[in-house]
């Protein structure tokens, strides 16, 4: 089992430049959730999926972020234009169902620098 | 709102010492607490949750709801154990997981 994919693992751009991440979740598991986590920080919640259905984007800044999950399966996280406060890691996780006890699986991260 | 504090960004203990990382919570219902551990070079990972009642690793943690706290514990601390922990919150309908800013734990021989 390979675990939740993320790509790129590391990203360096121009600022006003726009970048993608892509992950593929666990087989099987419905839940897709991206976060942003800043140096020294931990994970914070940018959006979460159920199936193909964003659920929960409340902490997703739409003016610059966008987000899909078509077909239900991978997704793929976009930011444009990017500025320098975007420098971060962009986790992608993943859970088979939704509930409060669900465990959380991680992908390894895309660790973003915005020059 | 939902809230974790851990109040330590650096935890050094040497091989053999008990060891506890702290945690303190903010939430107005009845949350599931986590403890995620991320090890050098490895991808975050679930080490334990409060409902499971569970030891791993040795590791154990107790929810006080009183103190609203989800201390996590371990009598004897091991080299292996050296990461960087974090504390979790999920409550509510939309299941946020929200996280503490985490603990470094380096654990000396």
């Amino acid at each position: 089992e390979a675990g939740v994919v993320q790509s790129p693992r590391y990203k360096i751009i121009e600022k006003k430049q726009p970048v993608a991440f892509w992950c593929n979740p666990i087989s099987g598991h419905n839940t897709l959730y991206w976060y942003r986590q800043n140096l020294g920080q931990g994970p914070e919640l940018l959006i979460r999926y159920e199936n193909e259905e964003a659920v929960d984007d409340s902490q997703l800044p739409k003016d610059r972020f966008s987000a899909e999950r078509l077909k239900g399966v991978d997704s793929t996280l976009k930011i444009q234009p990017a500025e320098l406060g975007d420098s971060a890691v962009y986790l992608c996780a993943s859970s088979l169902g939704q509930g409060l006890r669900e465990t959380q699986y991680f992908g390894p991260g895309t660790r973003l620098l915005v020059l | 709102a939902q809230r974790v504090t851990q109040p330590e960004k650096l935890l050094s203990v040497f091989k053999g010492a008990p060891v506890e990382l702290k945690c303190n919570y903010s939430y107005s219902g009845s949350p599931e607490l986590f403890w995620y551990v991320q090890y050098s070079r490895q991808r975050l990972q679930l080490l334990l949750r409060h409902i499971s009642r569970e030891s791993i690793k040795g590791f154990t943690a107790d929810l006080n709801k009183g103190e609203t706290s989800f201390h996590l514990k371990k009598p004897f601390a091991q080299e292996e154990d050296s990461a960087m922990y974090y504390c979790a919150l999920s409550g509510g309908s939309n299941y946020k997981l929200t996280f503490g800013k985490g603990t470094l734990l380096t654990v000396n021989p």
